[in-house]
């Protein structure tokens, strides 16, 4: 079945420091990526999202490319700031439910610690 | 634009007690609408989906169940809670598209922090 995997965290960086979370993925189809951020005790905001293999997806500074030779969609940013602080989840979506509806599959989520 | 109300944000209630959490949808029609767990320091499990009214499903068994009375309104229960309900419940919606999923983007209310004593 479908499966994503995130490097384990915390990861802490200094402010200003450069940003890679890495994300993999185990699909049979052609699924659609999307890197989600949740901050200290709310839902989930979409970050950005990829849907076919070479694209890449940017919001607030961040990137991730889609790389299907891979199976990877790694998120990146240039220069991180204490706001960045979150929870980040990369996620796809390849299975259709059953009378519509697209399910996403997470992974166990990314946390990201930024200090002055 | 769209907006996702849930309803409350936290709540403790005792095991053996019923539950009875709320999420409205606003700006859009015949959306998909999602429930799904993050248990503590563990990933989101989708528990419950529904592409229209009345129609309902489960993607696990559980203590849970849902409904979807109104287009626009999905409401999670329960009878009887156990300690193992206890974890940050999420209300999600999608656009429909009354037919097969079109990879759209799923849209996340702000969560019910739900702890069971």
């Amino acid at each position: 079945g479908d499966s994503v995997t995130q490097m384990e965290g915390p990861v802490t960086l200094s402010e200003e420091a450069f940003l890679t979370i890495n994300c993999t993925y185990t699909a049979t189809g052609y699924p659609s990526l999307f890197w989600y951020v949740q901050y200290p005790g709310e839902g989930l905001q979409l970050l950005l999202k990829a849907t076919k293999a070479d694209d890449k997806g940017s919001n607030k500074g961040f990137e991730a490319t889609y790389r299907k030779e891979t199976t990877s969609f790694h998120l990146e940013k240039g220069s991180v700031q204490v706001s960045d602080s979150a929870v980040y989840f990369c996620a796809l979506s390849d299975t259709y439910l059953p009378g519509g509806g697209n399910k996403l599959t997470f992974g166990t989520g990314t946390q990201l610690k930024v200090e002055l | 634009s769209q907006t996702i109300h849930q309803w409350p944000a936290t709540l403790v209630q005792p095991v053996g007690s019923p539950l009875s959490l709320e999420c409205t949808v606003e700006g859009t029609s015949n959306p998909n609408l999602y429930w799904y767990r993050q248990a503590a320091g563990r990933g989101l499990q989708l528990l419950f989906y529904s592409v229209g009214i009345g129609q309902i499903s489960s993607e696990v068994p559980q203590n849970l169940s849902a409904s979807r009375p109104q287009d626009r309104q999905f409401i999670l229960s329960s009878k009887k809670l156990l300690l193992s309900d206890s974890g940050f419940y999420l209300c999600a919606w999608s656009e429909g598209t009354g037919g097969y999923g079109n990879n759209s983007p799923l849209h996340f209310g702000n969560g019910t922090r739900l702890t069971v004593t």
